[in-house]
C-alpha cells in the first residue's frame, strides 16, 4: 500500500518567515494530494490540495507544489502569522477513496 | 450546512468494558470514514463506507473493532473488550463520494481507558 513520509515532525520559525514541510510518497499511481491543518483540540481541514496533473498551486500565503518523477510535494507557507501554528498533515490518494497520512508537523510560530 | 458530527466528545471507560461511538456524516455524502489518532501521531484509517458497497475493513486493529453504517448515513463504531491501548481521538469524515476525495471530518471522539 501507499507510504507517506513528512518531515520534519517540528518545525519552529520566526514570524513573517517562511515555513516548508515536504513529504514523500511510495506508490506512483497516487494522483491527489491534500494538505490538512489541525489547530490543538480541533478537527484536521483542508487548506489546500493539489492533483497529478498541476506541478504547483497558490492559495493566498500557501502553496504547494509537486514532483511526480522525485515522488514528493511540499507545503510552502510565506510570511508566517501565530494563526498558523498548528499541526500540519499531507497525505496521498490513488484516486480512489482511501488517503494515506503522513505523521505531521508541529509548526510553531515565534513572535 | 452542518458538518460531521461525533458523539460522544469524550469517553472514559474501564478496561474491558465495550464502547459505541456515533458519527453523523454530512446530509448526502455517500463516503464515511473512521480514523484513529493517536496521541502526537498521524491519521491511521480504520473502516471505510461508500454507499451500499460492502465497507473497507482493511485498517481495523483487532476483531474487537468493529462498525456499521444504518440506512447509508449514521456510522457506529464499536470497540469491544477495550484495552488501555484503545485510548486515542477516534475521528470520523464523509466525503461526498465517487472519487471525490475532499474529507470533511468530526471534532473527534477522545477515548480513555483505564
Amino acid at each position: 500500500g501507499e507510504n507517506v513520509e513528512q518531515h520534519p515532525s517540528t518545525l519552529s520559525v520566526q514570524e513573517g518567515d517562511s515555513a516548508v514541510i515536504k513529504c514523500t510518497y511510495s506508490d506512483s499511481a497516487s494522483n491527489y494530494f491534500p494538505w490538512y491543518k489541525q489547530e490543538l483540540g480541533k478537527r484536521p481541514q483542508l487548506i489546500i490540495d493539489i492533483r497529478s496533473n498541476v506541478g504547483e498551486k497558490k492559495d493566498q500565503r500557501i502553496a504547494v507544489t509537486l514532483n511526480k518523477t522525485a515522488k514528493h510535494f511540499s507545503l510552502h507557507i510565506t510570511e508566517t502569522q501565530p494563526e498558523d501554528s498548528a499541526v500540519y498533515f499531507c497525505a496521498a490518494s490513488t484516486g480512489d477513496y482511501k488517503l494515506s497520512f503522513g505523521a505531521g508537523t508541529t509548526v510553531t510560530v515565534r513572535a | 450546512g452542518a458538518g460531521v458530527s461525533q458523539s460522544p466528545s469524550n469517553k472514559v471507560t474501564e478496561k474491558g468494558k465495550d464502547v459505541e461511538l456515533r458519527c453523523d456524516p454530512i446530509s448526502g455524502h455517500t463516503a464515511l470514514y473512521w480514523y484513529r489518532q493517536s496521541l502526537g501521531q498521524g491519521l491511521e484509517f480504520l473502516i471505510y463506507f461508500q454507499g451500499n458497497s460492502a465497507p473497507d475493513k482493511s485498517g481495523l486493529p483487532s476483531d474487537r473493532f468493529s462498525a456499521e453504517r444504518t440506512g447509508g448515513s449514521v456510522s457506529t463504531l464499536t470497540i469491544q473488550r477495550t484495552q488501555q491501548e484503545d485510548s486515542a481521538v477516534y475521528l470520523c469524515a464523509s466525503s461526498p463520494g465517487g472519487r471525490v476525495e475532499t474529507q470533511y471530518f468530526g471534532p473527534g471522539t477522545r477515548l480513555l481507558v483505564l
